[in-house]
């Protein structure tokens, strides 16, 4: 596609709730990312795909976090059981490649909203 | 710690003035630092970047200052626009292969008539 997409674009939960959040890259980026943006604050790495290279799970705030992508194509964020403090919006990029010389693409994000 | 601290928060600037934001960084591995645009409803975008052998870049209205030695770098927004109102967010990365960028807590930028 043109763009890096996101869906659902806002979702409301119940607290306790389980809920997956997908995210379709540029066609042929091989570098995929998950960022949190809590309200007020700047953006927190959570996740990182290479192609079909381990992915870099340090930003996980926790294990009912977890991704999956396949080769390089859609990635889905799952979060478990979710809790009111994982309220934020959910930010998906990719890049052709990883490194600093390839900008990041973003997409609109998902806002999540934990009641 | 790897950190960004980024000022103001908020600023409101008269349409043709000038929008200055500030961002501070504490780890010098950092080599590579570029400013994301963002308007409501919308993901970041990348704006301009600048590495620290340069001490200034400009892109039309929008100027990157960097102060290696103060470990500090500013954006400045010339002749400010309406258009350009939107949230402002700094960031940093450490070496050519990085691919995790430490961002600034962001500043709303409002450019009013």
């Amino acid at each position: 596609g043109a763009g890096v997409s996101q869906s659902p674009s806002n979702k409301v939960t119940e607290k306790g709730k389980d809920v997956e959040l997908r995210c379709d890259p540029i066609s042929g980026h091989t570098a995929l990312y998950w960022y949190r943006q809590r309200l007020g604050q700047g953006l927190e790495f959570l996740i990182y795909f290479q192609g079909n290279s381990a992915p870099d799970k340090s930003g996980l705030p926790s294990d009912r976090f977890s991704a999956e992508r396949t080769g390089e194509s859609v990635s889905t964020l799952t979060i478990q059981r979710t809790q009111q403090e994982d309220s934020a919006v959910y930010l998906c990029a990719s890049s052709l490649m990883a490194g600093q010389g390839y900008g990041y693409t973003f997409g609109s994000g998902t806002r999540l909203t934990v009641v | 710690q790897q950190q960004v601290k980024q000022s103001p928060q908020s600023l409101i600037v008269q349409k043709g003035g000038i929008s200055i934001i500030n961002c501070a960084y504490e780890n010098t591995a950092f080599d590579y630092f570029p400013w994301y645009q963002q308007f409501p409803g919308k993901g970041p975008a990348l704006l301009i970047a600048i590495r620290p052998d340069v001490s200034e870049k400009k892109e039309g209205r929008f100027t990157i200052s960097f102060n290696k030695s103060a470990k500090q770098f500013s954006l400045h927004i010339m002749d400010s626009q309406p258009g350009d109102s939107a949230t402002y967010f700094c960031a940093a990365s450490a070496g050519a292969g990085s691919y995790q960028l430490t961002f600034g807590k962001g500043t709303k930028l409002s450019v009013i008539p």
